[in-house]
Parts: C-alpha cells; sequence; structure tokens
C-alpha cells in the first residue's frame, strides 16, 4: 500500500493568514493526488483534483502543487469558513488517505 | 443534482451482520465506479472498497477482505455493502462516495451511515 504522510497534524491561524499542508507519498504517484476539506459533522467536499485542478466551484484561495512524492495545499488568505480538517488521498493505485490536518482558529 | 443516501447503518454484536445500501440519483449510476470510504470516531478517513460500473470488478482494503463484499443494482441505482464478522474497529461512519475518474477521485459523498459494533 502507498502511504500518505500528511503534515502538520494541527495548526492555528488567524483569518487572513496564508496556510500551507504538505503530504508525502512513500512512492511516486505522479499527479495522482486529491484535497479533501471536512468540516465537523459532514462529509468530505473535493476541493483540488490532480494535485493542482481546483473543483467547479471551490474558492480560488486554495491551491495545490506538487508532482511525484511531495505536494502542498495552500489557502491563500484564511476565512472562517475554512476551519476544517483536511486530507490529502492518493489514487495511483488502491486509495489512501493522510492522516489529516485540524486548522483551527488562533 | 446528485444525490447520494445512505441507509442500514446501526448497533450490532460482535461477529454480526449488516448491509449497508446507497441509493443514488441525479447522475447515470451505471456509468461510475463507486466506493466505501468509512471513518472511525474521531479519526480520519480510510478507503474500504470498491467496485466498477458494470460489478464485475471489486477491490478491498486488507482489513476487511474476506468479510464485506460490495455490490450493485444499476436498476435500481443502489450501492451496496454487505459486512459479516463485524468486529469493534468496525465501528465507523460508512460513506458511499462515486468516483469521476475511475481510479478513485471522491466528487460525490453521501451523508455517511453509523454502524457500531459493540456487546
Amino acid at each position: 500500500d502507498i502511504q500518505m504522510t500528511q503534515s502538520p497534524t494541527s495548526l492555528s491561524a488567524s483569518v487572513g493568514d496564508r496556510v500551507t499542508i504538505t503530504c508525502q507519498a512513500s512512492q511516486d504517484i505522479s499527479n495522482y493526488l486529491n484535497w479533501y476539506q471536512q468540516r465537523p459533522g459532514k462529509a468530505p467536499k473535493l476541493l483540488i483534483y490532480d494535485a493542482s485542478n481546483l473543483e467547479t466551484g471551490v474558492p480560488s484561495r486554495f491551491s495545490g502543487s506538487g508532482s511525484g512524492t511531495d505536494f502542498t495545499f495552500t489557502i491563500s488568505s484564511l476565512q472562517p469558513e475554512d476551519i476544517a480538517t483536511y486530507y490529502c488521498q492518493q489514487y495511483d493505485n488502491l486509495p489512501t488517505f493522510g492522516g489529516g490536518t485540524k486548522v483551527e482558529s488562533k | 443534482e446528485v444525490q447520494l443516501v445512505e441507509s442500514g447503518g446501526g448497533l450490532v454484536q460482535p461477529g454480526g451482520s449488516l448491509r449497508l445500501s446507497c441509493a443514488a440519483s441525479g447522475f447515470t449510476f451505471s456509468s461510475y465506479w463507486m466506493h466505501w470510504v468509512r471513518q472511525a470516531p474521531g479519526k480520519g478517513l480510510v478507503w474500504v472498497s470498491r467496485i466498477n460500473s458494470d460489478g464485475s470488478t471489486t477491490n478491498y482494503a486488507d482489513s476487511v477482505k474476506g468479510r464485506f463484499t460490495i455490490s450493485r443494482d444499476n436498476a435500481k441505482k443502489t450501492l451496496y455493502l454487505q459486512m459479516n464478522r463485524l468486529r469493534a474497529e468496525d465501528t465507523a461512519v460508512y460513506y458511499c462516495t462515486r468516483d469521476n475518474s475511475g481510479w478513485g477521485s471522491f466528487d460525490y459523498w453521501g451523508q455517511g451511515t453509523l454502524v457500531t459494533v459493540s456487546s
């Protein structure tokens, strides 16, 4: 199985801050990587697919980059509604998720 | 509007069985791979199983292989997960997801159904 290592596990940020989350795959997954947002008590929502493509309707403050084994997810200016847990997920092989990053309000 | 509605969760004793259903609407169900993903209370997301569009190909996580069976009825637009020999560690919210790539890119999720395995 491909292991996905996500960091940090949690962070505190203020409205307007730039937030960056990283995800490392245990082997080369090309660009077969997605990012999801999960608000408390809700189902996950796809934000970024194929490492860097914004899903329809997702605000442009969200972005993703990377290929191979190292990936980055960025919120350019944190908004109150962005308080959530974020997950990376690879689909080069049977799908696996990172452990999640909880973004909290400072 | 795409909708996925899970049902069938509940409390079951260890060693028992449960069948989850996911009713799909708003898209051509028979054209898409479908998956089950679970989330234990307070924990992260874990992929469980997938099935291709015509039901001829299935895959499972090692943790459920031999105990769970995924299936689908394209005429009824419904996805199933038969869960046998349940264990305490199977306790989780189970989500039905649509795969828009055929490889495991989940663009729509149901609201989830809670399965609790406890005596």
